[in-house]
């Protein structure tokens, strides 16, 4: 089967860099996504990375080792308004349509 | 437009009751999704459109009925729901076939007395 690994909860002080791993177990693998959803709100679509190595979005980057079946998202400069869960996903391996979302790390900025 | 609709934003029915989910995309994607999330938990998959066609249906109860009249809406009829099924339905979707990206609404929030 697929499944993701990822941190339940992180907190970290505003102002600061914060890193978000994610390992996968998957047969067939279609790159990684990440999506930030807060409380109440819609998941949003964040960043995808394909090849190994980093994608830069402003304070956001995604970094994919596909040897390593990991990746991660990194947030610096951190701002209260960045307390949200993150959901790193995988493609399914049988369906293009399907995304595999891990369960979420919820990221708790502090002042 | 670069947004994903949903109507109504919250809906509290009884468990005898019909109702209605309603989603709306104008970015030309060609698939639409319905998902189910829980409180704390990540989205689940329960239905795919691909072309107005269904394409996944990920064994979801006979009392939610997707329907795509056209290739910007998307409804999810709802029929003798149970309390269970509580929960904030997300409308979403996505150029075809993309595993990269999908777009979300902003979702209704469904609590079934």
């Amino acid at each position: 089967g697929q499944s993701l690994e990822q941190p339940s909860e992180v907190t970290a002080v505003e102002g600061a860099i914060v890193q978000i791993n994610c390992t996968y177990q998957t047969s067939g693998f279609y790159g990684l996504s990440w999506y930030q959803q807060h409380d109440g709100g819609a998941p949003t679509f964040l960043s995808y990375n394909g090849l190994d190595g980093l994608e830069e979005t402003g304070r956001f980057s995604s970094f994919l080792s596909r040897s390593d079946s990991y990746g991660y998202l990194l947030l610096q400069e951190l701002q209260m308004k960045d307390s949200a869960s993150y959901f790193c996903a995988v493609r399914d391996q049988d369906s293009s349509y399907k995304l595999i979302f891990g369960s979420g790390t919820r990221l708790l900025v502090r002042p | 437009d670069t947004e994903v609709t949903q109507t109504p934003k919250h809906l509290v029915m009884g468990m005898t009751n019909k109702k209605s989910l309603k989603c709306e995309q104008h970015m030309g994607h060609r698939a639409m999704y319905w998902y189910k999330q829980k409180a704390k938990k990540p989205p689940e998959l329960m239905f795919v459109y691909s072309y107005e066609k269904l394409s996944i249906n990920e064994s979801v109860p006979s009392r939610f009925s997707p329907e795509c009249p056209n290739s910007s809406l998307l409804n999810l009829h709802l029929h003798a729901l149970q309390p269970e099924d509580s929960a904030l339905y997300l409308c979403a979707s996505s150029q075809v076939a993309s595993g990269r990206s999908q777009f979300f609404g902003p979702g209704t929030r469904l609590t079934v007395l």
